[in-house]
């Protein structure tokens, strides 16, 4: 898939436990934050989005946290499914008029084992 | 509702040859975006569509990519000539009208990967 060559880090949870992806960020101007989904073969896929002027949003089994003091985002996942596996980006645009080019992490990748 | 599309799912072609992406994106998204990931590298902005003018291309790595968007609606990627460190996959995404209430979200295709030999 498209992480070959790409070394990622690797978050590896038993089906069932909870997960927690974290992210750090480094444009303060950022406003905007998204966590993208991918699965091999397929382009990132939108998960759950947050505004810089929240710190929590919740989704279907999952939560965005964002810490702007410390620049810092997580992605949680409740009860992991195998289906979750993939690599996970955070990503952020900043924040000049919208619908700006998205600043991509390097991403990880959550193993489920079953 | 059709996702971003985009074709060929792969291309495989010699340095110095051309090549042309293309990418669909989800009717009536005003907002086209291109992306790529090279070999080691994380995702890549290139540039930025608002219909068919060009809103940011301050991705573009040199004069041998060229983007179009005529009409609006579907757009081409060029690689002219292909250099060996063009290889990666390249994204396509899209969203919605300037102003609208998601016009924020980007919808992505599942790329072309592109091999330059």
């Amino acid at each position: 898939g498209e992480s070959v060559g790409l070394h990622l880090p690797t978050l590896s949870v038993q089906e069932g436990d909870n997960s927690i992806i974290n992210c750090a960020y480094s444009n303060s101007a950022s406003d905007y934050f998204i966590w993208y989904k991918q699965e091999s073969g397929k382009g990132p896929q939108f998960i759950i989005d947050i505004r810089s002027n929240m710190d929590k949003r919740q989704g279907q089994r999952v939560t965005v946290l964002l810490n702007k003091t410390v620049k810092h985002l997580s992605l949680q996942i409740a009860a992991t499914q195998p289906g979750d596996s993939a690599v996970y980006f955070c990503a952020e645009t900043g924040n000049s008029g919208g619908y700006q080019k998205v600043t991509f992490g390097t991403g990880t990748k959550l193993q489920v084992i079953p | 509702e059709a996702g971003v599309t985009q074709f060929p799912s792969h291309s495989v072609i010699e340095k110095g040859q051309t090549v042309t992406l293309r990418c669909d994106p989800i009717s009536g998204h005003d907002n086209l975006y291109w992306y790529r990931r090279v070999m080691g590298k994380e995702i890549k902005f290139l540039l930025h569509f608002v219909k068919e003018s060009k809103q940011d291309e301050s991705g573009m790595p040199n004069n041998r990519f060229l983007a179009e968007r005529t009409g609006g609606t579907y757009s081409t990627l060029k690689v002219q000539p292909a250099e060996l460190e063009d290889s990666g996959v390249y994204f396509c995404a899209s969203s919605q009208e300037v102003g609208g209430p998601q016009a924020d979200t980007q919808y992505f295709g599942p790329g072309t990967r592109l091999t330059v030999l």
